[in-house]
């Protein structure tokens, strides 16, 4: 099994603030990289595919680089609405995916 | 618009069952494989099973193989998981989600959960 590792598990940030969330596969995924952003009590929302394709209506702040095995997602300009946690997931492997342990981005 | 309703979550004791269903709409549900994925409280997202668009072809992960059945109804539109030989450790917020035509992207659209607490 590809095992995904995030770091760090927790930052602190502020508005305006310029973040990088990295992720970390046990082997080559090539570009199979996903990032999602999850709000607590909700589902799970697509932003970055392929480790660098911005979803339609995600905004352009959010950003995602990397191939083979180290990947990062960066946000810039941190706005309220990104209080949040982010998980990578690899594809590579589908249909048995694997998702890195999560990301929680507080206010500071 | 695609929506993807799960239920059939709640209160099981160890060792119970429990059958888990997602309803889909706003697609072609026989044409497109799906997915269950879960969320233990506090804890991240765990990939655990997988069927095809025919159900021809099932995948689990080995956390719950031997223990779950993926199954689909394509005349109903609708999507399932037999959970049994329940453990505390598989309670969880479940979710349906479904695959893309390309199964190397990410599932875009996933549906709100159901809560299974397994609990006596």
């Amino acid at each position: 099994d590809i095992q995904m590792t995030q770091s760090p598990s927790s930052l602190s940030a502020s508005v305006g603030d310029r973040v990088t969330i990295t992720c970390r596969a046990s082997q080559s995924i090539i570009m199979y990289l996903n990032w999602y952003q999850q709000k607590p009590g909700k589902a799970p929302k697509l932003l970055i595919d392929s480790a660098s394709n911005l979803q339609g209506g995600v905004p352009s702040r959010f950003s995602g680089s990397g191939s083979g095995t180290d990947f990062t997602l960066t946000i810039t300009n941190l706005q309220p609405e990104d209080f949040a946690t982010y998980y990578c997931q690899q594809s590579y492997s589908a249909p048995t995916i694997t998702f890195g342990q999560g990301t929680r981005l507080d206010i500071k | 618009e695609v929506q993807l309703v799960e239920s059939g979550g709640g209160l099981v004791q160890p060792g119970g069952s429990l059958r888990l269903s997602c309803a889909a709409s706003g697609f072609t549900f026989s044409s497109y494989s799906m997915n269950w994925v879960r969320q233990a409280p506090g804890k991240g997202l765990e990939w655990i099973s997988y069927i095809t668009s025919t159900g021809s072809t099932i995948y689990y992960a080995d956390s719950v193989k031997g223990r779950f059945t993926i199954s689909r109804d394509n005349a109903k539109n609708s999507l399932f998981l037999q959970m049994s030989s329940l453990r505390a450790e598989d309670t969880a917020v479940y979710y349906c989600a479904r695959s893309e035509e390309r199964l190397v992207l990410p599932s875009r659209y996933w549906g709100q959960g159901t809560l299974v607490t397994v609990s006596s």
